[in-house]
């Protein structure tokens, strides 16, 4: 069975910290996104990525960058964290086109 | 962008067939749709994929029409435990997965 592992359940970072969202899957899937979800907004995509080093954006991309050095591995950054990225983030992999998401069990961020 | 749209909330009693569809004006030729659950506090799981006409597995059916503008994911004879938020995925293209805003549905003893 997938499994995508998001580093924290819940975060709590100051106003212009810097902050790093860990997700690792271990399926050897080629696509790994970020997401983010707030109340009445639904999912909306970050990055996206379809291989290692490789990024691409999401429909909300500003304030975020991405990293993904390992095909394992994605991570979202917030360079200077401000409290309107107060949000549930979730990850999640796929191993192809048009195969299905996988999710991980989200990683709730909250800045002060 | 194209948009998927969905309605917001739905309520239901035990043992009754839930109809929820999904509508997707600017769905690209080669793209599938995907429904999704998700509960409190957990990400989204996959509940049923298809391209076109009917599919079905152990929990759900899945109508596509010709068009492919809409589709509809009908759950058979609900439970409490299907309470839950029920999401659309529209592959657009290559490139970016766009979730519709979710349909919540409560299921009533």
């Amino acid at each position: 069975d997938v499994k995508v592992t998001q580093s924290s359940r819940y975060l709590v970072k100051r106003t212009g910290e810097k902050v790093f969202l860990e997700c690792v899957q271990d399926m050897d899937h080629e696509n790994m996104f970020w997401y983010r979800q707030d109340p009445g907004l639904g999912l909306r995509l970050i990055y996206f990525s379809y291989d290692v080093k490789m990024k691409e954006k999401g429909d909300i991309p500003e304030g975020y960058s991405v990293s993904r050095e390992k095909k394992e591995r994605f991570s979202l950054i917030l360079e200077s964290a401000s409290t309107n990225q107060t949000s549930m983030y979730l990850c999640a992999s796929s191993s192809e086109n048009n195969s299905p998401l996988h999710f991980g069990n989200g990683t709730r961020l909250t800045v002060t | 962008l194209a948009k998927t749209t969905q309605p917001i909330s739905m309520d239901s009693y035990e043992g009754q067939e839930v109809n929820i569809t999904c509508s997707h004006n600017n769905i690209a030729t080669n793209d599938y749709i995907t429904w999704y659950q998700q509960f409190p506090s957990q990400g989204p799981r996959f509940i049923i994929q298809g391209y076109k006409t009917k599919v079905t597995n152990e929990v759900a059916s899945l109508f596509i029409p010709a068009d492919r503008k809409s589709s509809t994911l009908s759950l058979p004879r609900v439970s409490l435990s299907d309470t839950a938020v029920y999401y659309c995925l529209v592959a657009l293209g290559t490139d970016k997965l766009i979730f519709g805003t979710g349909t919540r549905l409560q299921v009533f003893p």
